[in-house]
């Protein structure tokens, strides 16, 4: 059974620019989250996807959005990058209700 | 709104004791409550998950309490090691809500001293 995989580890990206990041759901789980680490604070809730649907989203501006895959994979995109948005980004997959699993996140940074 | 407090914010430690981190939400209405574990500039490794139904979990030398009606979680490491050292967080599932969203604490980081 593998395990939730983040891609890339590392990004470096100037202000104004877009990103997206990936993330590979454990197998037999239908449930991918977003989640925003800023240094030094517990990680934020971004948002939920379901069976590709949104499935709730925490208090983030729509240049956040998100994608689900048919094979339950995830994509974050971020456009209109901001100094702020540097942080360690992770994913999590998950049952319905059930354990959260996390990935080892993809640090972005903004330039 | 829910908020999630942990205490201490940095707690060290000799290798061999005991110790307690604390834990405190707002509201009680509460799905589930995990605890996690976090290595420098790392992911997220799950502790234990405790349903809103239950009173404690325990794994190897970890137990874990929830106490509902004063808003409060413990961890309690048994005999702590220096692998030990590492950023604690819980996190609380909220009751009533469609999605499972976590709200985090914003940690204890633990050293435990050789």
């Amino acid at each position: 059974e593998t395990g939730v995989t983040q891609s890339p580890t590392h990004l470096i990206k100037t202000r104004g620019q877009q990103v997206t990041l990936r993330c590979s759901s454990q197998s037999g789980h239908n449930t991918v989250s977003w989640y925003q680490q800023a240094l030094g604070q517990g990680p934020q809730f971004i948002f939920q996807y379901y069976r590709e649907e949104e499935n709730g989203r925490g208090n983030f501006p729509p240049r956040f959005s998100g994608l689900q895959f048919p094979n339950y994979s995830s994509e974050l995109n971020v456009n209109a990058l901001e100094l702020d948005d540097s942080a360690l980004y992770l994913c999590a997959s998950s049952t319905g209700t059930d354990t959260q699993y996390f990935g080892p996140g993809t640090r972005l940074t903004v330039l | 709104k829910q908020e999630v407090t942990q205490i201490p914010a940095a707690l060290s430690v000799p290798e061999g004791e005991n110790l307690v981190l604390n834990c405190s939400f707002t509201d009680s209405a509460i799905y589930n409550l995990q605890w996690f574990r976090q290595d420098p500039g790392k992911g997220l490794t799950s502790l234990l998950l405790i349903q809103s139904s239950q009173r404690e979990q325990t794994s190897g030398r970890l137990n874990a309490s929830l106490d509902k009606s004063s808003g409060r979680s413990t961890l309690y490491i048994a005999a702590s090691q220096p692998g030990d050292s590492a950023t604690y967080l819980c996190a609380v599932g909220p009751g009533g809500s469609a999605t499972n969203k976590l709200i985090f604490g914003t940690g204890t980081l633990l050293a435990v001293q050789p």
